[in-house]
């Protein structure tokens, strides 16, 4: 049981650059998110979805793209990098909003 | 709106209890606890939820006090593996919950020896 698995683990990109964070869950959770964690900001969230086909906006969302075609999966998609965007991401899943969440082991983001 | 954690950091001897503290300007519905190690995914410890009972983990508990908007974190008779970063995050809408969670800045935690 692999739980919460997020590729790639490190990526470095050059400004202007697209690129996209995969996310994938083994739980069949119909809850998924996306959140980015900055040095003394906590964790803030991105992009959620409750369900295949349909996600929402979380604080933090300009910059970046999702989608959901599959329970399983929940790409995050930046559409041209900045330096802004440097940071850890974290994907998230949780069979409903009121039950534990697990979280893969991150992405650390670096645009140069 | 964010909440406020506090202490921003503790350092205890092992065997030493600490409290964190959590706080909202917003009623809450819920509040989730979760604790990240250095360079580690953030772990679940507990969820209250509004008009429920105090939760307890182990050494770790946790209350939730709707009038004041804000929770409290125990943690008891600490152990080194306490160590780490504690985040709550709280959800002010009916219905939904981790989804529309905003997390606090963090309490630093240390336990040494």
């Amino acid at each position: 049981n692999a739980g919460v698995t997020q590729t790639p683990k490190f990526q470095v990109l050059k400004t202007g650059q697209s690129m996209t964070l995969q996310c994938a869950q083994d739980m069949n959770h119909e809850y998924m998110s996306w959140y980015r964690q900055d040095p003394g900001m906590g964790l803030r969230l991105i992009h959620y979805s409750v369900g295949a086909g349909i996600t929402d906006q979380g604080e933090v969302p300009n910059g970046y793209n999702v989608s959901r075609s599959t329970t399983e999966d929940f790409p995050l998609r930046l559409l041209s990098a900045a330096p802004s965007q440097t940071s850890v991401y974290f994907c998230a899943s949780s069979y409903s909003g009121l039950t534990e969440a697990f979280f893969g082991q991150g992405t650390r983001l670096t645009v140069v | 709106q964010q909440p406020v954690q506090s202490p921003q950091a503790v350092i205890l001897r092992e065997g030493e209890d600490a409290v964190i503290n959590c706080s909202s300007s917003k009623a809450l519905y819920s509040v989730h606890w979760y604790r990240q190690k250095h360079g580690e995914a953030p772990v679940f410890l507990m969820i209250l939820l509004k008009g429920g009972e105090q939760k307890g983990h182990e050494k770790i508990s946790a209350s939730f006090n709707e009038k004041k908007q804000q929770s409290s974190l125990y943690l008891t008779a600490s152990q080194l593996s306490y160590s780490g970063t504690y985040f709550c995050g709280t959800d002010s809408e009916m219905n939904t919950g981790f989804q529309k969670l905003v997390f606090g800045t963090g309490t630093r935690l240390l336990v040494s020896p």
